[in-house]
């Protein structure tokens, strides 16, 4: 069964609004969340780094003000994409990882911006 | 600069035959590898993964050969099943110490098709 929970699956909404998405551990605590965006028929790039209780890591050309990381507990790490606008309409998944494991991956959320 | 490399995108394999997954990487501190299964519309599924220190592990039908010296490593599955269509990434880590704060850079994944 499914070990990263991802809420919403998909979600559509109007340009200018805020979206959160959630990434749950079901089953076990992850010191590490990863945040990825995929594009159609490209590989996942990688967003931030997540560590519970510390501030995230964004990889270079990520806009830490225009995607809003959360990592309040060692099974919950959230993603706000602030005032999104259609070029944000893609493809995110989250990972979840413990030590010496390898990440799990929720199922991603379909975002659409209009 | 792609880190790892998988430059087949896209492979049609019959049912029964063995179905071979290349992937290169450049990073020499690269020491963990791992493959990921993805259908449509879903998250990556861990498949399976290898140490620097082995060059094969075998999982049921599925196994991970790596070269070092070549900086390359390739999965095999056999015997296909249809169900095996999807879209698999090569992935890898310099995550000797295996600390929770890792990354691990993705290819850009290879589509394969099993034909019945």
């Amino acid at each position: 069964g499914a070990v990263v929970s991802q809420h919403p699956s998909w979600v559509i909404c109007k340009s200018g609004t805020s979206v959160k998405i959630e990434c749950r551990s079901l089953d076990f605590q992850a010191t590490t969340m990863f945040w990825y965006r995929q594009f159609p028929k490209q590989s996942l790039m990688l967003m931030a780094t997540s560590n519970e209780g510390s501030k995230a890591t964004y990889e270079q050309g990520v806009e830490k003000d225009k995607f809003l990381i959360n990592h309040a507990s060692l099974t919950l790490s959230t993603l706000t994409v602030t005032s999104a606008h259609p070029e944000d309409s893609s493809f995110y998944i989250c990972s979840a990882r413990s030590a010496h494991q390898p990440q799990h991956f929720g199922d991603g959320t379909r975002l659409s911006i209009l | 600069d792609q880190q790892v490399k998988q430059n087949s995108p896209s492979l049609s394999v019959q049912e029964g035959r063995i179905s071979i997954l290349n992937c290169d990487y450049t990073n020499s501190m690269f020491d963990y590898f791992l493959w990921y299964k993805k259908y449509p519309a879903e998250g990556p599924t861990f498949l399976i993964s290898i140490s620097s220190i082995k060059d094969k592990n075998e999982d049921g039908r599925f196994t991970v050969f790596l070269n070092k010296s070549a900086k390359h490593l390739s999965l095999h599955i056999v015997p296909s099943q249809p169900g095996d269509s999807a879209v698999y990434f090569c992935a890898a880590s310099s995550g000797r110490r295996q600390t929770s704060y890792d990354k691990v850079i993705f290819g850009p994944g290879t589509s394969l098709s099993v034909i019945p």
